[in-house]
C-alpha cells in the first residue's frame, strides 16, 4: 500500500511568487491534515479535512494560504503571494475515520524556501 | 487542550533500553495517548497508542499509569536508527505536536 505522496520535495521562490504544494493521502483516508515546521519551531497544524471538507482550519497563519481538497482525494495548499516567513517544511498526512483515526500517516513532506 | 510535558533530551546506549517518560496530568478520559517520532527532516512516524492499558508492537512498549496522568515509551533495545525526536500526544483531534525529547543513542 502506497504512503501518503507530497509533491514537489523542494521548492525554491522568491517572495511574491505563487506555490502550490500538493499532498496524496493514503488511499481510503477520508482525513487530511496539514502541518509545517517553520526554522527552530515546533511542528505546527494548518488544517484538517474530512473528505472534501474543512472540519478545522485555525492554523492557517493567514488569507494566504489557500487549501482545498476538491473531490475528497488529494490535497493542494496554495501560498499566494509566499513571504520570507513562510520558509518551512509542509507535512501531510491522512488517517482512516474510524477507531484509529488518530493515527496519522504523514508524508516527507515538502521543503519551501522563499528568498 | 490536555498538555504534555516532555524532557528536553536524552541520552541511551546502543542496544539498552530507552524509557521516555511523558506528563499529561490534564488528560480527558477519552483522550488517547500517542507517540511519534521524527527522525532528521522526515516526516513524523508513528510509533504507538494506548488509552488505559499498556500496549506493545513491533517498535515499542508503552506504559500508562492508572491515573493516567504520565505514561512511558520503551525501546527495549535501542539502535543507532532510533535517534530521534519523540512526540507524546494526547490532543483529542488534531495532533499538537510540543518540542518532544531528543533521543540520541550512543554506540
Amino acid at each position: 500500500e502506497a504512503g501518503v505522496t507530497q509533491f514537489p520535495s523542494h521548492s525554491v521562490i522568491e517572495k511574491g511568487q505563487t506555490v502550490t504544494l500538493r499532498c496524496d493521502p493514503i488511499s481510503g483516508h477520508d482525513n487530511l491534515y496539514w502541518y509545517r515546521r517553520v526554522m527552530g519551531k515546533e511542528i505546527k497544524f494548518l488544517l484538517h479535512f474530512v473528505k472534501e471538507s474543512k472540519q478545522d482550519e485555525s492554523g492557517m497563519p493567514n488569507n494566504r494560504f489557500l487549501a482545498e481538497r476538491t473531490g475528497g482525494t488529494y490535497s493542494t495548499l496554495k501560498v499566494q503571494p509566499a513571504e520570507l516567513e513562510d520558509s518551512g517544511v509542509y507535512f501531510c498526512a491522512s488517517s482512516q475515520v474510524d477507531n484509529m483515526r488518530l493515527t496519522q500517516y504523514f508524508g516527507p513532506g515538502t521543503r519551501l524556501t522563499v528568498l | 487542550d490536555a498538555k504534555t510535558t516532555q524532557p528536553t533530551s536524552m541520552d541511551c546506549a546502543e542496544g539498552r533500553a530507552a524509557n521516555l517518560p511523558c506528563n499529561h496530568s490534564t488528560i480527558s478520559g477519552n483522550e488517547y495517548v500517542y507517540w511519534y517520532r521524527q527522525i532528521h527532516s522526515q516526516g513524523p512516524q508513528y510509533i504507538i497508542h494506548g488509552l488505559k492499558n499498556n500496549e506493545t508492537n513491533e517498535m515499542a512498549s508503552l506504559i500508562i499509569t492508572e491515573d493516567r496522568k504520565s505514561s512511558t515509551l520503551i525501546l527495549p533495545h535501542a539502535t543507532l536508527r532510533d535517534t530521534a525526536v519523540y512526540y507524546c500526544i494526547v490532543k483529542l483531534d488534531d495532533m499538537r505536536f510540543g518540542a518532544g525529547t531528543r533521543l540520541t543513542v550512543k554506540p
